[in-house]
């Protein structure tokens, strides 16, 4: 069974203090792994998509990169708008249905 | 607005009534996903759709749900008999083949 855990569940940062967030899968034949940033009361809003081992992505402050077991997420000198909810998603090769992690709630204070 | 689109966005209703919910996908996407979510859960796959065709459902489905997709391009999830617990954000997102999923905006439900 596919397994998603993302660390941690909650992070307090400060404008400009920057960080990761981790995404740990266990799934079989990766195709993919969706990166969401949600708002509260919110659908998810699509963020990225990675493939293979040692592919990265970047848009604004925000980087993704994936290994054979983990993605990360770096925020770079996070301002308050990028408070919100990280949701990483892993797809396996047998499925067309991506498995949701918890999310990390992320508060990033002015 | 291209993206997707659900309806009613708040739904409050009774224990035991019926409730059913709307989704418009984004109109080139050929799959659409009905999910569940709770506070501080990530989505939960109820079911999928490519075109008019429902292609999985989730084991843990109950059979007081059903969806439907009729010409392949709206979708609505019903819910019959309604409990408390099936108080949740229902999310729908459509994408193209396997691809990426743009999700919705929700319909919030709460049964009392």
């Amino acid at each position: 069974e596919d397994q998603v855990t993302q660390s941690p569940e909650a992070l307090r940062l400060q404008e400009g203090e920057s960080s990761s967030l981790n995404c740990s899968y266990t799934v079989s034949g990766l195709r993919g792994l969706f990166w969401y940033r949600q708002d509260p009361g919110k659908g998810p809003e699509f963020l990225f998509t990675l493939y293979s081992a040692g592919e990265e992505k970047e848009k604004e402050r925000l980087k993704a990169t994936l290994t054979k077991k983990e993605s990360f997420l770096h925020i770079t000198a996070p301002k308050p708008e990028d408070s919100a909810t990280y949701l990483c998603a892993p797809l396996s090769g047998g499925s067309y249905i991506p498995t949701f992690g918890r999310g990390t709630s992320l508060i990033v204070h002015p | 607005d291209t993206g997707v689109s659900q309806n009613p966005r708040h739904k409050i209703t009774k224990r035991g009534q019926n409730v059913t919910f709307r989704c418009d996908p984004i109109s080139e996407h050929n799959r659409l996903y009905w999910y569940r979510q709770t506070l501080g859960q990530g989505p939960e796959f109820l079911t999928y759709f490519q075109n008019e065709a429902q292609l999985e459902k989730s084991r843990l489905l109950s059979d007081r749900f059903s969806a439907e997709r009729p010409k392949g391009s709206f979708s609505t999830l019903e819910i019959q008999r309604t409990e408390q617990g099936d108080s949740a954000m229902y999310l729908c997102a459509s994408s193209v083949q396997g691809n990426e999923q743009f999700f919705g905006p929700g319909t919030r439900l709460t049964v009392l």
